[in-house]
This record gives structure tokens, C-alpha cells and sequence, in this order.
């Protein structure tokens, strides 16, 4: 399968906003707004806060925002807080019907 | 309460075969297709497979294809993972996902994981 690039650490200090990065190919990114992003804390199990490049499940804050362009999808917190300190993970669809995930990064809240 | 618990783990030596199991509560699991995900020590999450709510389609990471075998029982309310041919790499948590009808990498239930540890 494809590979996901993400940065592995993206800091910023409370209130400030935050953009992380998911970068594939025409094959899965690209080619299809069938990418989510998953938030996880130590020791739990991922939590959905994304879906389908831009919505958002109910219940999650409007400080997450997801948009794409071209082969590169991105999330962004806004106004962060201490609570968003957590492994962040894009995943897409891919054009042999397999999902990847991309290798998450690591979100310090300074 | 809308609940999925993963079993089965447990220490296995290369080589050799287990089965996790995925026990589906407050909803059918019937009506949803289900992914396996796991995630080695200290490491990402990776998307193991898919089976769709007929069992009709099944697909495979590139890393277990040939070894691992989903399946489920809806009459049970049960996902399982057959896993053979056991390596060190495939050493992780492994968690059972609910998928939101046809949304794709749309995942709103988790199970907590089953630990499985491959070693000699």
C-alpha cells in the first residue's frame, strides 16, 4: 500500500492554532475525500474527530477543522488546549480499496 | 450502551496461529461493516482489514495478506481474526472498528484492544 507522510511533532502554546499535514498520492489522498482523522490519548483507543476530509461527528469541538487540497489533506486545532495534547492520525481510502493510515504526530501543548 | 470488547489475545510463538474476537453490545453488528486495526508498541496505528456486513467483501493490508483471515457471525454478533504464520512484526494491539455505513475511513465505535505479543 501507499505511505501517508505526517510531521511527527507539531506544538503550540494554549489558544494558538495548530495545522498538521497528510500528504499521499492521486491513489488515496488525491483521489478520494474518504480521508478521517483519529485523536489518541495514551493507552486508549483512537477517537474520531474527522470524517470525509471536513465533517465532523456530533459531539466533537469546532475547534477541529479538516480541509484538502490536491494530494495533501490537513487538520487544524484552534484555540488549543490542554486537552488536545494526544497522537493525531489521518487515514484515506485507496484506489485498491485498502485503507492506509498515515504515522501520526505527536500534538504538545506548550 | 453501544459497546465493542476484543479477546483472544495472549503470547504466541512465531510461527504459530491465534484467533481475536470482537464481541459486538447495544447494537447489530449485522447492519455495519467492521475493520481490525492495530498498533505495534510505541508505534502508529496501521489498518490490518475489512469485511463488509454480508461478508461479501473482504480486503487485507499487504502485511497480513495470505496469513491473517477475517470473518464474522452476525448470528452472534461476533468479528474475528484469524491469525497464521505469526511473525515478531505482527506483535500489537489490535482493535475492532464499526464503520459508519458507506463512509469509508468513517470509524465512530472502538473496542479498548486485545494484546497480542509474538515471541519465543
Amino acid at each position: 500500500q501507499s505511505a501517508l507522510t505526517q510531521p511527527a511533532s507539531v506544538s503550540g502554546s494554549p489558544g494558538q492554532s495548530i495545522t498538521i499535514s497528510c500528504t499521499g498520492t492521486s491513489s488515496d489522498v488525491g483521489g478520494y475525500n474518504s480521508v478521517s482523522w483519529y485523536q489518541q490519548h495514551p493507552g486508549e483507543a483512537p477517537k474520531l474527530i474527522i470524517y470525509d476530509v471536513s465533517d465532523r461527528p456530533s459531539g466533537v469541538s469546532s475547534r477541529f477543522s479538516g480541509s484538502k487540497s490536491g494530494n495533501t489533506a490537513s487538520l487544524t486545532i484552534s484555540g488549543l488546549q490542554a486537552e488536545d495534547e494526544a497522537d493525531y492520525y489521518c487515514i484515506s481510502y485507496t484506489s485498491i480499496s485498502t485503507l492506509v493510515f498515515g504515522p501520526g504526530t505527536k500534538v504538545t501543548v506548550l | 450502551e453501544v459497546q465493542l470488547v476484543e479477546s483472544g489475545g495472549g503470547l504466541v510463538q512465531p510461527g504459530g496461529s491465534l484467533r481475536v474476537s470482537c464481541a459486538a453490545s447495544g447494537f447489530s453488528l449485522s447492519t455495519y461493516s467492521m475493520n481490525w486495526v492495530r498498533q505495534a508498541p510505541g508505534k502508529g496505528l496501521e489498518w490490518v482489514s475489512y469485511i463488509s456486513s454480508n461478508s461479501n467483501l473482504k480486503y487485507y493490508a499487504d502485511s497480513v495478506k495470505g496469513r491473517f483471515t477475517i470473518s464474522r457471525d452476525n448470528a452472534k454478533n461476533s468479528l474475528y481474526l484469524e491469525m497464521n504464520s505469526l511473525r515478531a512484526e505482527d506483535t500489537a494491539v489490535y482493535f475492532c472498528a464499526r464503520r459508519v455505513g458507506a463512509y469509508l475511513t468513517r470509524m465512530d465505535v472502538w473496542g479498548q484492544g486485545t494484546t497480542v505479543t509474538v515471541s519465543s
